[in-house]
């Protein structure tokens, strides 16, 4: 399978807990964006990139989330200092950008903070 | 601030019916919008709409953009159970997919 892959799948921690979510886009894809999704709500940009490049972060995205991607590869988000209101479900979507806007998500992983 | 609101939040039918559902946005350096199918996963790719008034089918799908009256229908004929879920309206920006609350269809056999 060449789709986007996301682990992990599920996530339960303690508030205060830091965790860490890994992303793999499709191979030849060279934009990987991450959202955020809860309940009854359509999926909220956090942060893209362009290649290695991070070139927007959403307002969303307090100073306890960061994002990497080191070679332009995969990519992490990490959320230090969970809280109860960081539960959701985290999608990675990619696309390439001379392909066209088409964004291809993953699988998403679901955090549930105690 | 970029807005999308997608109509009706709910539709129940029955197998066999067709479906309407409506997408109205507001976005700023607008390039293209996106239909999405969620189950109880992850969205998938429908179909990309980047000029007016050209229909996109896919099957018993099909979806129409007008730019100007900022809208997009996506279209359901001859419903199956199998169509049950919620379908999401996300125009692009220069950077990024801003999602409606999408709208959740049910389809009873």
């Amino acid at each position: 399978d060449t789709g986007v892959s996301q682990d992990p799948r599920h996530k339960i921690t303690k508030r205060g807990q830091n965790v860490t979510f890994r992303c793999d886009p499709i191979s030849e894809h060279n934009r990987l964006y991450w959202y955020r999704q809860t309940l009854g709500q359509g999926p909220e940009f956090l942060t893209y990139f362009q290649n290695e490049a991070q070139l927007e972060k959403s307002r969303l995205l307090s100073d306890r989330f960061s994002a990497e991607r080191p070679k332009g590869s995969f990519s992490t988000l990490e959320i230090q200092r969970t809280e109860q209101g960081d539960s959701a479900m985290y999608l990675c979507a990619s696309s390439s950008w001379t392909g066209g806007n088409e964004q291809f998500f993953g699988p998403g992983t679901r955090l549930t903070v105690l | 601030e970029d807005k999308v609101v997608q109509s009706p939040l709910s539709l129940v039918v029955h197998e066999g019916d067709t479906v309407t559902l409506n997408c109205s946005y507001e976005v700023t350096n607008f390039r293209s919008l996106l239909w999405y199918k969620q189950e109880k996963k992850a969205p998938t790719f429908l179909f990309m709409l980047t000029s007016s008034g050209i229909e996109k089918k896919s099957g018993r799908l099909s979806s129409i953009l007008d730019k100007k009256e900022l809208f997009s229908i996506l279209n359901i004929t001859a419903t199956q159970t199998g169509d049950s879920a919620v379908y999401l309206c996300a125009p692009h920006n220069t950077d990024k997919l801003i999602f409606g609350t999408g709208t959740r269809l049910q389809v009873f056999p």
